[in-house]
């Protein structure tokens, strides 16, 4: 089985806090994303990477920035946290090609006060 | 144009009825058009996906309907249980040089026993 994992499940920052949210898989994955969750809005894409070292921006980049250096490793940064990202991050892996069939870790909820 | 709208965005069906959930885009070059099921807690998983070029796929109790001249598409849960109370997100995959999944808004199902 496919296994996505999140480095927290709940973390509490403060305003302005540099922010780290780290993602590993283990299927030798060349696709991973970052999303967030909010209620209403779905699942919003915010960065993804093809392959090690590249970055593409995704409909929401604003105050993130990502790190791939290894490629079952997927880092997702908050330069400088703010109260309008507190939400349900989830990151998630596919292969090669196969963009439609995402597998998700289970998300890390974060607060920022 | 890159939207995915969905409905309803909560749904309460009695155990053994149908679910009904309905999804609606714009874009013609999509090119894969999954559904992805979400417990609480959990990150989403796929759950059944379906080409432009199929009218209905059919997995278990769960059935995509694909109506391509309208641009919809729906996904039927047969014999509702209460095991399949979570949120539930169409969504629809764009190739090619963009290569992401674009999601629907969700919708909370409750299957009351």
């Amino acid at each position: 089985d496919v296994k996505v994992t999140q480095s927290s499940r709940y973390l509490v920052k403060r305003t302005g806090e540099k922010v780290f949210l780290e993602c590993v898989q283990d299927m030798d994955h060349e696709n991973m994303f970052w999303y967030r969750q909010d209620p209403g809005l779905g699942l919003r894409l915010i960065y993804f990477s093809y392959d090690v070292k590249m970055k593409e921006k995704g409909d929401i980049p604003e105050g993130y920035s990502v790190s791939r250096e290894k490629k079952e490793r997927f880092s997702l940064i908050l330069e400088s946290a703010s109260t309008n990202q507190t939400s349900m991050y989830l990151c998630a892996s596919s292969l090669g090609q196969n963009f439609y069939e995402q597998y998700f870790g289970p998300g890390t909820r974060l607060t920022v006060t | 144009q890159q939207q995915v709208k969905q409905s309803p965005q909560s749904l309460i069906v009695q155990k053994g009825g149908i679910s009904i959930i309905n999804c609606a885009y714009e874009n013609t070059a999509f090119d894969y058009f999954p559904w992805y099921q979400q417990f609480p807690g959990k990150g989403p998983a796929l759950l059944i996906a379906i080409r432009p070029d199929v009218s209905e796929k059919k997995e278990g109790r769960f059935t995509i309907s694909f109506n391509k001249s309208a641009k919809q598409f729906s996904l039927h849960i047969m014999d509702s249980q209460p095991g399949d109370s979570a949120t539930y997100f169409c969504a629809a995959s764009i190739g090619g040089a963009t290569n992401k999944l674009i999601f629907g808004t969700g919708t909370l199902l409750a299957v009351q026993p």
